[in-house]
């Protein structure tokens, strides 16, 4: 069956440190990835999306990278800040690439 | 530019009753997800629409639970005879039409803030 799996357990970093978070997938072929951002009682917002024939997809703090073989995205944000602190969920497209399928994502903690 | 929009933000019923959300999608945006996410856990889809058709609709119960996006006017997620396991919150999100865009053509989902429904 289908699986995309991000740890359940939370994150937690000091801040100015690198945080890294995995998602990981089995059974899909996906085009592309997508890392969200949500934070309580709101609704995801994009960050970033990194097509299958990339390696690695940076914006500003944040860096993303896929691995098509081993079938997992590492998302790093560097130099961490309190601010950063949420819940980011993965999430990959199914085959016919017009509907998204989210991990249950990873809640990062940055200490001040 | 508004974003997506949805109401009612927080919606009580009790079992038995029908709930109704809505969800009006970005300007110019024809592609419509609805997907529901219970306490602690990840986003679930539901359904996906177009104007006026139902895309995919793999994720939603097959009783008690209907989409529509009309030709006018807002999408409406409709849960008739909620139970107490329908509490979640049900998050809709647009995307603009294939070919059109600044993102890339199957990209980024815009979500709402969501309509937290709570069962009593």
């Amino acid at each position: 069956s289908q699986k995309i799996e991000q740890n359940s357990e939370a994150l937690n970093i000091q801040e100015g440190k690198t945080a890294t978070l995995t998602c990981n997938y089995t059974n899909y072929s996906p085009a592309y990835l997508q890392w969200y951002r949500q934070d309580p009682g709101r609704g995801p917002v994009f960050l970033l999306l990194i097509r299958e024939n990339e390696k690695e997809k940076r914006k500003e703090r944040l860096k993303v990278t896929f691995d098509t073989t081993l079938k997992q995205s590492l998302f790093h944000i560097t130099a961490s800040q309190p601010a950063d602190s949420a819940t980011y969920l993965c999430a990959l497209d199914n085959n016919a690439g017009n509907m998204l399928t989210f991990g249950g994502g990873t809640r990062l903690m940055v200490k001040p | 530019n508004a974003g997506v929009m949805q109401n009612p933000r927080h919606l009580v019923r009790r079992r038995g009753q029908e709930a109704r959300l809505r969800c009006s999608p970005m300007k110019g945006h024809s592609h419509v997800y609805w997907y529901r996410q219970l306490p602690e856990e990840g986003l679930k889809f539901m359904v996906y629409l177009q104007k006026e058709n139902i895309i995919d609709e793999s994720g939603m119960p097959k009783e008690r639970f209907s989409a529509e996006f009309p030709k006018e006017g807002p999408s409406i997620l409709r849960i008739q005879q909620v139970v107490r396991g329908d509490s979640a919150a049900y998050f809709c999100a647009s995307s603009p039409p294939w070919g059109e865009h600044r993102y890339p053509v199957t990209g980024e989902l815009f979500f709402g803030e969501g309509s937290r429904l709570t069962v009593l």
